[in-house]
């Protein structure tokens, strides 16, 4: 299943309400789970199942969506926050992943 | 806590073979499937296939089918993956990273990474 975001990348402030967009190429129900990802660290889990914050991850961050297109949202960005997103299936093997988004600062 | 440790970081000649260590504690290791994933330098994140710790059964995405092999030892809690006959292209981090919940096909917690250069 190829997945798309948008946008690839973004320029942002801290204080500012970011949303990034996934798109599934077929359904997907809401098999949909987010990372994040600084340089030279491991990817870390934000939300699954669309919508479900990881323990842990501040309620900053919200997930949406269901079918093919989902969203993710940080309110009130933080220095912490400008890292890449990826997006992930976990509908049907191969889990597959889209290209990511960069939130850098403005 | 859960976590998983990886092995250091390897340099290998083309043609030679590598053995990436993932070691799991803070929980059952048998009760969680293990999740290996590359990204090659610069590049996004592409799932390898999955080991089912119960039943030590490898699932390999296609494209990593011959020369990936996955493997446990359940006695240290440990899960391998061997790339043979390596050529630059396996030039990349690779992951260890086991399934969020019981069935749950997403990804937490994470290793640290493993470089493994081939050159």
């Amino acid at each position: 299943i190829e997945m798309t975001q948008s946008p690839s990348s973004l320029s942002a402030s801290v204080g500012d309400r970011v949303t990034i967009t996934c798109r599934a190429g077929q359904f997907i129900a809401t098999y949909l789970n987010w990372y994040q990802q600084k340089p030279g660290k491991a990817p870390k889990l934000l939300i699954y199942l669309a919508s479900t914050l990881q323990n842990g991850v501040p309620s900053r961050f919200t997930g949406g969506g269901s079918g093919t297109d989902f969203t993710l949202t940080i309110d009130s960005l933080q220095p912490e926050d400008f890292a890449t997103y990826y997006c992930q299936q976990s509908y049907f093997t191969p889990f597959t992943f889209g290209p990511g988004t960069t939130v850098d600062i403005k | 806590q859960v976590q998983v440790v990886q092995s250091g970081a390897e340099l290998k000649k083309p043609g030679a073979s590598v053995t990436v260590s993932c070691k799991a504690s803070g929980y059952t290791f048998t009760e969680y499937a293990m999740n290996w994933l590359r990204q090659a330098p610069g590049q996004g994140l592409e799932w390898m296939g999955t080991m089912n710790t119960k039943r030590e059964s490898p699932t390999y995405a296609q494209g990593f089918r011959g020369r990936f092999v996955f493997s446990l030892d359940t006695s240290v809690n440990t899960a391998y993956l061997q790339i043979n006959n390596l050529t630059t292209e396996d030039t990349a981090v690779y992951y260890c990273a086991r399934d969020g919940a019981v069935a749950g096909n997403w990804f937490d917690p994470w290793g640290q990474g493993t470089l493994v250069t081939v050159s």
